[in-house]
C-alpha cells in the first residue's frame, strides 16, 4: 500500500532562517506531488506541484521554493522566512499520468516563523 | 494541534443520527469532485469521490450526491459515531485535464453523545 511521510510535524524558526521541509511517498511510482498551505477557516491553498521529477509547476508567487530530486520526493524551502510563511504545510500524492484521482495528504508541519 | 475549521459553520448531530454536510462548489466545468476528513492535528483523509456522469455514490456508511444543476454536492454519513467529529471539505478539479483542486473551507461536525 502507499504511503506519505512529511516531517517535520512542527517546526518553530526565526525570521530570516532558511527552511526544508521533506515529503516522500512510498508504495508508488511517478506520482504527482504537491505542496498545499492551510490557513485557519479557509481552504487549501496551492503551492507547487509535480508530474516528474525536476518538473515544477509554481502556483503563488512567494518566497518558497519546492524541489523534487528523486521520483518520490518532495522538498519545500525557503533561502529567508518571512512571519508571514507560518502556517500549516502539506504535502500530497495523487497517481500520475492522469486526471481524477484522489489526492492523498500526510500528516503535514506546523511552520512558526517568530 | 492543528488550528483550521476556526470560524467554520459546525454541524452538531447527536449519535446514531444521520448527518449531512453539504458544500456548493463553483465551477460548472469540474466534472470530479472528493470529499475529506480532517481532524485536529491532521491532514486531510479521502472519504469518498464522485465524477460528473454520476449523481450518487455509496461507500461504508457514506454517500456522496452531485446535483450539476445547482452545482451542489452532499456527504451523508449514517449512523453517526464519535470518531466522525471532524472538519469535513469538499473539492472540485475546477476543470477537465487539470491537476489542481479547488477546496472548499470545510464543516465541524460534532457528534454529540
Amino acid at each position: 500500500s502507499q504511503t506519505i511521510h512529511q516531517w517535520p510535524a512542527t517546526l518553530v524558526q526565526p525570521v530570516g532562517s532558511p527552511l526544508s521541509l521533506e515529503c516522500t511517498v512510498e508504495g508508488t511510482s511517478n506520482p504527482n506531488l504537491y505542496w498545499y498551505r492551510q490557513a485557519a477557516g479557509r481552504g487549501l491553498q496551492l503551492l507547487f506541484y509535480s508530474v516528474g521529477i525536476g518538473q515544477i509547476s509554481s502556483e503563488v508567487p512567494q518566497n518558497l521554493s519546492a524541489s523534487r530530486p528523486q521520483d518520490r520526493q518532495f522538498i519545500l524551502s525557503s533561502k529567508k522566512l518571512l512571519l508571514s510563511d507560518s502556517g500549516f504545510y502539506l504535502c500530497a500524492w495523487s497517481v500520475g499520468q492522469g486526471y481524477n484521482s484522489p489526492l492523498h495528504f500526510g500528516n503535514g508541519t506546523r511552520l512558526t516563523v517568530t | 494541534g492543528e488550528s483550521v475549521g476556526l470560524h467554520l459553520p459546525t454541524l452538531s448531530v447527536q449519535e446514531g443520527d444521520n448527518s449531512i454536510i453539504n458544500c456548493a462548489y463553483s465551477n460548472s466545468a469540474s466534472d470530479y469532485f472528493i470529499w475529506y476528513k480532517q481532524e485536529s492535528g491532521k491532514g486531510p483523509q479521502f472519504i469518498i469521490d464522485i465524477r460528473s456522469n454520476m449523481d450518487k455514490r455509496q461507500g461504508q456508511r457514506v454517500t456522496v450526491l452531485l446535483n450539476k444543476t445547482v452545482k451542489h454536492l452532499s456527504l451523508q454519513i449514517a449512523a453517526t459515531q464519535p470518531g466522525d467529529s471532524a472538519v469535513y471539505f469538499c473539492a472540485e478539479n475546477g476543470s477537465v485535464g487539470t491537476y489542481k483542486y479547488i477546496f472548499g473551507t470545510g464543516t465541524r461536525l460534532k457528534v454529540l453523545a
